[in-house]
C-alpha cells in the first residue's frame, strides 16, 4: 500500500466518452500532481494542486480537465480524447506544498488508459 | 533551466553483478537529489535521496552519493537481483519548485 490510491487501474474508452481518473491519499500531504507517462517519452508533469488551488497547468489540452474538491482527492476528468492520449497516468502527493525538496513525491500506482 | 541527464538503457546484467546507473544534473539552486524505481505495471516508489553535498542515500543494498563538485548522482549495487529489473528514474528538487526527472532507465537482470 503506497498511501496513493488511483482508480480503476485500467481504463479504455471511446474517444467520444466522458470518464475520470481519481486518486486519493491519506498521508496528510497538501499538494497533489497528475502526470503522463507515455511509451519512450519522459515522465510529463500535467498539472499541480497545492492547498487545493491549482498553481500549475503545464499546456495540457482542455480535454483534460482536473479537480481538487479537498487535499485528500484529486480527479482527471476526460472527455473526447484522442488514441495518443493512451498513457499511464501518475498521481503523486507530497508535504509542505511544494517544498518537496526535502521530501519527494508519493506516487500511486497509475491508470493505464487506452483511447480506441 | 533545471535538468537531470541519465544514461540510456537497457542496462543488462547478470545476476550479481555490480550495477552503476550513471546520473548528472543541472540547477539553479541547491537542489534535493532522488533516486526512484519503478517496477513492471506499476508507479514510481522512491528508493533513496540525498539533501546535501558528500550525503549518501541508501536502500535495499543501493547506494549513491551527492557529489557537487561533479554534478552527480550515480546510483550503484554491489550485486543485482533479478527483482531488481525496473525502470530507475533519477530526479531533482530545487526548493519551492516541482521535481525535475530524468528519463528513465531500464535494467534488465537475468539469472
Amino acid at each position: 500500500e503506497t498511501g496513493v490510491t488511483q482508480t480503476p487501474r485500467h481504463l479504455v474508452m471511446g474517444m467520444t466518452n466522458k470518464k475520470s481518473l481519481k486518486c486519493e491519499q491519506h498521508l496528510g500531504h497538501n499538494a497533489m500532481y497528475w502526470y503522463k507517462q507515455s511509451a519512450k517519452k519522459p515522465l510529463e508533469l500535467m498539472f499541480v494542486y497545492s492547498l487545493e488551488e491549482r498553481v500549475e497547468n503545464n499546456s495540457v489540452p482542455s480535454r483534460f480537465s482536473p479537480e481538487c474538491p479537498n487535499s485528500s482527492h484529486l480527479f482527471l476528468h476526460l472527455h473526447t480524447l484522442q488514441p495518443e492520449d493512451s498513457a499511464l497516468y501518475l498521481c503523486a502527493s507530497s508535504q509542505d506544498g511544494l517544498r518537496a525538496a526535502n521530501y519527494g513525491y508519493t506516487f500511486g500506482s497509475g491508470t493505464r488508459l487506452t483511447v480506441v | 533551466g533545471d535538468s537531470v541527464t541519465q544514461m540510456e538503457g537497457p542496462v543488462t546484467l547478470s545476476e550479481e553483478a555490480f550495477l552503476t546507473i550513471n546520473c548528472t544534473y543541472t540547477a539553479t539552486g541547491y537542489p534535493s537529489l532522488f533516486w526512484y524505481v519503478q517496477y513492471p505495471g506499476e508507479g514510481l516508489q522512491l528508493l533513496l535521496k540525498a539533501t546535501k553535498a558528500d550525503d549518501k542515500g541508501s536502500n535495499k543494498g543501493f547506494e549513491a552519493t551527492y557529489r557537487k563538485e561533479t554534478t552527480s548522482f550515480h546510483l550503484e549495487k554491489g550485486s543485482v537481483q533479478v527483482s531488481d529489473s525496473a525502470v530507475y528514474f533519477c530526479a531533482l528538487s530545487v526548493r519551492y519548485s516541482t521535481l525535475t526527472f530524468g528519463k528513465g532507465t531500464m535494467l534488465l537482470v537475468s539469472p
